[in-house]
């Protein structure tokens, strides 16, 4: 069964340094998303992707973040310079069209920011 | 997106089915009711989404009340691996395809 795929599963950094979240989503997807959860707290949205563009993004996802799909299977999300709060599960999600439709979930990527 | 309300916690011997409860009050019309689980810090996995008729599928079976106002996620056989925590979303289809996580139920399969 296809799945979506994450790496590295964890990750850690000082803050202040640039991290790169990367994501390979289910082949036939074309919409994908971006969540987070802080340890403890609910899983929220930062942002989601379609066409090459950002169709939605959180207050979270501010100007320290951002995603790209440098090619055909890859979809990744940068954080420019870590901060301490920054330190969560990541999850990637894709899906298949829009509307009524199911995400699937990536199993995370827990990043430490020191 | 209209809010839900779901029990903190629930408990379930292993084998009963589990019932899992959400009020969604506000809902509106073209709004569906999505069920989300997260076992232990993994990624949220979809279980099963509806509109208004009861749906069923290899995981579980949602019961959606007439007027709407209320679901009920039905696991048949609940097995130790069914412990999770159970997400019920209501969202349309406008605007963007976010998912708003609540903070769930808590449901803990026992022997």
């Amino acid at each position: 069964e296809p799945e979506v795929t994450q790496t590295p599963s964890h990750q850690v950094t000082q803050m202040g340094q640039e991290v790169i979240l990367r994501c390979v989503p289910i082949s036939n997807h074309l919409y994908f998303y971006w969540y987070r959860q802080i340890l403890g707290q609910k899983v929220e949205f930062l942002v989601s992707f379609y066409n090459n563009e950002i169709s939605e993004k959180s207050e979270i996802f501010d100007d320290q973040f951002s995603v790209e799909r440098p090619d055909g299977s890859n979809f990744t999300l940068k954080i420019r310079s870590t901060k301490l709060e920054d330190s969560a599960m990541y999850f990637c999600a894709s899906a298949n069209r829009l509307g009524y439709n199911e995400q699937f979930f990536g199993p995370g990527t827990r990043l430490t920011v020191l | 997106d209209a809010k839900t309300t779901q029990p903190t916690s629930m408990d379930c011997a292993e084998g009963r089915a589990a019932n899992l409860p959400c009020n969604h009050s506000t809902i509106s019309g073209n709004e569906y009711v999505y069920w989300y689980r997260q076992i232990h810090s993994q990624g949220p996995q979809y279980i099963i989404h509806g509109l208004k008729n009861n749906e069923t599928n290899e995981m579980a079976s949602l019961i959606i009340t007439e007027d709407r106002k209320s679901s009920t996620l039905i696991l048949p056989h609940a097995t130790l691996r069914d412990t999770a925590v159970y997400y019920c979303i209501v969202r349309g289809t406008g605007g963007g395809n976010k998912l708003t996580f609540g903070t769930g139920t808590q449901l803990k399969v026992e022997l």
